[in-house]
């Protein structure tokens, strides 16, 4: 597609359910960032896939956070027994890579998570 | 890890200034980028800029990678141009992190 695309863009659910969501970057991008941004803050680093190297997961705050990205393409992140904290905006970005680093990065519209 | 300061937190102009605004990091940077969110929240990229110093339009930024900081200019202000600038750098680690941002609100 022409841009990040991201979904869905709003999800509703209830305190202890799972959900996902999922990024369908630029074609041909190789770099797949997502951030998660809570409410009047700053983006949040929470993973990156760059090509067929093994994500940096650093950013991941728990065990229940967890991404895969399939055929160097589609990104899908979960989070497993949903808490209120989880409540953010989750953004994804995708880009080509340049000398080893990171391009012009390009963000979807995010996904607004609202754990009840 | 790196970290990245911008200056100031929020910033109140009427249309038609200038405004610059400051990315301050702690490490050498191989990349540096700068983001605008609209108040709808959509983040778009600005400027690519390790080092040096582009423009486009209205706005323009330096880069002084050795004394590691970067300025963002924006000149003649719209009310289009609120909303949250964000600079985010990568150094060693190799991933983009971000800075806390700058508010800018444009009144007519």
């Amino acid at each position: 597609g022409a841009g990040v695309s991201q979904s869905p863009s709003n999800k509703v659910t209830e305190k202890g359910k799972d959900v996902e969501l999922r990024c369908d970057p630029i074609s041909g991008h190789t770099a797949l960032y997502w951030y998660r941004q809570s409410l009047g803050q700053g983006l949040e680093f929470l993973i990156y896939f760059q090509g067929n190297s093994a994500p940096d997961k650093s950013g991941l705050p728990s065990d229940r956070f967890s991404a895969e990205r399939t055929g160097g393409s589609v990104s899908t992140l979960t989070i497993q027994r949903t808490q209120q904290e989880d409540s953010a905006v989750y953004l994804c970005a995708s880009s080509f890579v340049r000398g080893g680093y990171t391009g012009e990065l390009f963000f979807g519209e995010g996904s607004r998570l609202t754990v009840l | 890890g790196i970290q990245v300061e911008q200056s100031p937190p929020d910033l109140i102009l009427q249309e038609g200034a200038n405004s610059t605004l400051r990315c301050n990091f702690s490490d050498s940077v191989n990349n540096l980028q700068w983001f605008h969110q609209n108040p709808w929240g959509q983040l778009i990229n600005l400027f690519y800029i390790p080092s040096g110093t582009k423009q486009n339009g209205r706005l323009s930024a330096t880069t002084v990678a050795t004394e590691r900081y970067s300025l963002l200019y924006i000149s003649s202000s719209q009310t289009t141009d609120s909303g949250v600038y964000f600079c985010a750098v990568e150094g060693g680690a190799q991933k983009l992190v971000f800075g806390q941002g700058t508010r800018l609100t444009i009144n007519p």
